[in-house]
């Protein structure tokens, strides 16, 4: 168990809708990581933010956005779904703001009808 | 752009048969090499973070070395519970992303 939760385990949709995943890190870790992992494009960093602020931004579309609430846990926004969005979300949480081993959550399956 | 390439694509061994996995990466200064684990259904598992050049670091079968060009993943004498996806992840000295290569699907067979 790494520590890190992430809900819902699974999320089914149809296209043009809205979402909204959640991620709580480990305990005592500052920063939350955003992934999205698919079949053909691998684990794609997404966002990271550190102790409420955004910190790194990776291959994050317009349609995405996340935020850190004080209490650390994390949510990804994910809206105007597409077919393409179908893929395993995951967050993942570090202690400090870089260099840092990432600690993951099992993700979060979203499919898109 | 960084990137993160690992061959082979798949591996099957035997148990005990020793193997080594390779990650190749291109970066703009390298801030840092992670080793992770997956398993079905499952997150990476954090392994190794390598730093530079020459630097080894050991973890019962596993080891992990790091070159300006490239890592591998050692391993010896593996079990059937090493079966898993293993990912190699490289971070720039800008810190500012992380790049995960397409992994290496490792089966042991008993």
């Amino acid at each position: 168990d790494s520590g890190v939760t992430q809900t819902p385990k699974h999320l089914i949709t149809a296209t043009g809708q809205r979402v909204t995943l959640r991620c709580s890190p480990r305990s005592g870790d500052l920063s939350v990581y955003w992934y999205q992992q698919s079949l053909d494009q691998g684990l794609q960093f997404l966002i990271q933010y550190y102790n409420g602020e955004e910190r790194a931004k990776g291959n994050i579309l317009e349609r995405f956005s996340a935020q850190q609430f004080p209490d650390l846990h994390s949510e990804l926004n994910l809206s105007s779904l597409e077919l393409g969005d179908s893929a395993l979300y995951f967050c993942a949480s570090s202690a400090g703001w870089s260099n840092q081993p990432q600690h993951f959550g099992d993700g979060t399956r979203l499919s898109i009808l | 752009e960084d990137q993160v390439t690992q061959s082979p694509e798949a591996l099957r061994l035997q148990e005990g048969e020793s193997s080594s996995l390779n990650c190749s990466y291109t970066v703009s200064g390298l801030r840092g090499l992670f080793w992770y684990r997956q398993d079905p259904g499952k997150g990476p598992e954090f392994l190794f973070t390598l730093y530079s050049a020459g630097e080894e670091k050991e973890k019962e079968r596993l080891k992990a070395t790091l070159t300006k060009k490239e890592s591998f993943l050692h391993i010896t004498a593996p079990k059937p519970e090493d079966s898993a996806t293993y990912l190699c992840a490289v971070q720039d000295n800008y810190g500012q992303n992380f790049v995960f290569g397409p992994g290496t699907r490792l089966s042991v067979l008993p």
